[in-house]
C-alpha cells in the first residue's frame, strides 16, 4: 500500500538556518505529493505540492522536487524564521480522481531567535 | 468563503457520556474526512465521505464511532460512550475532486 515516512524530529534551528526535512514515499504509479503546514492551535493548511516527477512546489520560501528515482520529496527552505515555527506534514494522494490523502508523521521545527 | 467550519472548538466531558462534533464543510466541495490527532499516534484518517456517502471508514477505531453526513453541508461525527482514551483533536476537511483539502480549525475533546 501507499506510505509516507518523514524524518524523525523536533527540528531546532536558529534563525536564517538553512532547513531540509526529509521525506519518502511508497506508491504504485505517479502519485501526486504534498507538504502541508500546521500552526500551533491551527488545522493544517496546503503549503506546496507537485503533481509529476521532477516538479519543484513552492511557497513563502520552501521548495520540494518530486524526485521519482529516489521516492523523495525533501522539503527545503533557505532562510528559516521564528514564524516557521510549526509541525511539517509530507502526503501523497495517489494517481486517479480519489480525494484521499495519506500522511508521514509530522515532524515539529523550533526556530530560535 | 468562510473555511471549513467544525463546533464546538472544545469540548470537556465525562467518561461515558456522548459526544457529538460537527462539520460544514466548504460549499461545492464533494469530499469530507474526519481525522485524529493525537501525540501518541498523530495524524489518523477516521472516514471519509463522497456526495455524502461513506467509502472508507477502516480507520474508525471501534463501533463506538459513528458518522455521518445527511447532507453536503453537514457532517458529524459521533462517539458514544466516550471513554478518556478519546481525548484529542479531531479535524473535519473537504476538498473538491482531486483537489487540495481545506481543514477546519480542529475540536479539542477532553474525557475525564
Amino acid at each position: 500500500g501507499n506510505s509516507v515516512t518523514q524524518m524523525e524530529g523536533p527540528v531546532t534551528l536558529s534563525e536564517e538556518a538553512f532547513l531540509t526535512i526529509n521525506c519518502t514515499y511508497t506508491a504504485t504509479g505517479y502519485p501526486s505529493l504534498f507538504w502541508y503546514v500546521q500552526y500551533p492551535g491551527e488545522g493544517l493548511q496546503l503549503l506546496l505540492k507537485a503533481t509529476k516527477a521532477d516538479d519543484k512546489g513552492s511557497n513563502k520560501g520552501f521548495e520540494a522536487t518530486y524526485r521519482k528515482e529516489t521516492t523523495s520529496f525533501h522539503l527545503e527552505k533557505g532562510s528559516v524564521q521564528v514564524s516557521d515555527s510549526a509541525v511539517y506534514f509530507c502526503a501523497l494522494r495517489k494517481a486517479g480522481a480519489n480525494s484521499k490523502l495519506t500522511f508521514g508523521k509530522g515532524i515539529t521545527l523550533s526556530v530560535r531567535p | 468563503d468562510a473555511g471549513v467550519i467544525q463546533s464546538p472548538r472544545h469540548e470537556v466531558t465525562e467518561m461515558g457520556q456522548e459526544v457529538t462534533l460537527r462539520c460544514k464543510p466548504i460549499s461545492g466541495h464533494d469530499y469530507l474526512f474526519w481525522y485524529r490527532q493525537t501525540m501518541m499516534r498523530g495524524l489518523e484518517l477516521l472516514i471519509y465521505f463522497n456526495n455524502n456517502v461513506p467509502i472508507d471508514d477502516s480507520g474508525m477505531p471501534e463501533d463506538r464511532f459513528s458518522a455521518k453526513m445527511p447532507n453536503a453541508s453537514f457532517s458529524t461525527l459521533k462517539i458514544q460512550p466516550s471513554e478518556p482514551r478519546d481525548s484529542a483533536v479531531y479535524f473535519c476537511a473537504s476538498s473538491a475532486t482531486a483537489g487540495e483539502q481545506f481543514f477546519g480549525p480542529g475540536t479539542r475533546l477532553t474525557v475525564l
